[in-house]
């Protein structure tokens, strides 16, 4: 099974600050990553595919790079609406997983 | 418009079964993969199962292999959960995923979820 581990769990940053969070495989996965963002009360949302592809309707602000087994989400110029959890998820062999969620608190 | 509608969540005793179904519109169904992820209350996202287009692919999580079987009905655009020895440790909500691809499980991505259905076992 491939283990994602996120880095932080949680974190509280203040609006127009630049966020990074970091997704680290147990084994190469190419670029078969993809990361979420989940709202209170609210299904999770596709924000970024295959590691750094952008999605319809999703904010430019928001960015994904990487490849093998180290990934990052970026969010620049962070927004109160961007208060939610982030979820970074292999596809690449069976079974799927997913990263343990990282938590952004806006202060 | 994308819509899938999950059903069949409740309160069910350890031990016993539930089936959880999930109604699909706006896309063709039978030209795409679809999962179910499960999320404990407070927790994380856990994959559960998976499904190709035809069926010919499906896969599950260890931890609910040999408890919990997938299938689907392209006739009736509909996925189904059949969950039996439930578990306290089954309690979660579960989501309904579309992937962007058909012939496999692995590969894609989940473009569309549900709103979920709730799934309590507890005596």
């Amino acid at each position: 099974e491939i283990v994602l581990t996120q880095s932080p769990d949680f974190q509280s940053v203040t609006p127009k600050e630049k966020v990074t969070i970091t997704c680290r495989a147990s084994q190469s996965i190419g670029s078969s990553l993809h990361w979420y963002q989940q709202k209170p009360d609210q299904s999770p949302k596709l924000l970024i595919k295959y590691a750094s592809q952008s999605i319809s309707g999703v904010p430019s602000r928001f960015s994904g790079s990487g490849s093998g087994t180290d990934f990052t989400l970026t969010i620049n110029s962070l927004e109160a609406e961007d208060a939610a959890a982030y979820y970074c998820h292999q596809s690449s062999s069976l079974p799927i997983t997913f990263g343990q969620g990282t938590r952004l608190e806006i202060k | 418009e994308v819509q899938l509608v999950e059903s069949g969540g409740g309160l069910v005793q350890p031990g016993r079964s539930l089936r959880l179904s999930c109604a699909a519109s706006g896309f063709t169904f039978d030209d795409y993969a679809m999962h179910w992820v499960r999320q404990a209350p407070g927790k994380g996202l856990e994959w559960v199962s998976g499904i190709s287009w035809n069926s010919g692919s499906i896969g599950y999580a260890d931890s609910v292999k040999g408890r919990f079987t997938i299938s689907r009905d392209n006739a009736k655009n509909s996925l189904y959960l059949q969950m039996n020895s439930l578990r306290a440790e089954d309690t979660a909500l579960y989501y309904c995923a579309k992937a962007n691809k058909g012939i496999t499980i692995f590969g894609g991505i989940f473009d569309y979820w549900g709103q979920g259905t709730l799934v309590t076992v507890s005596s």
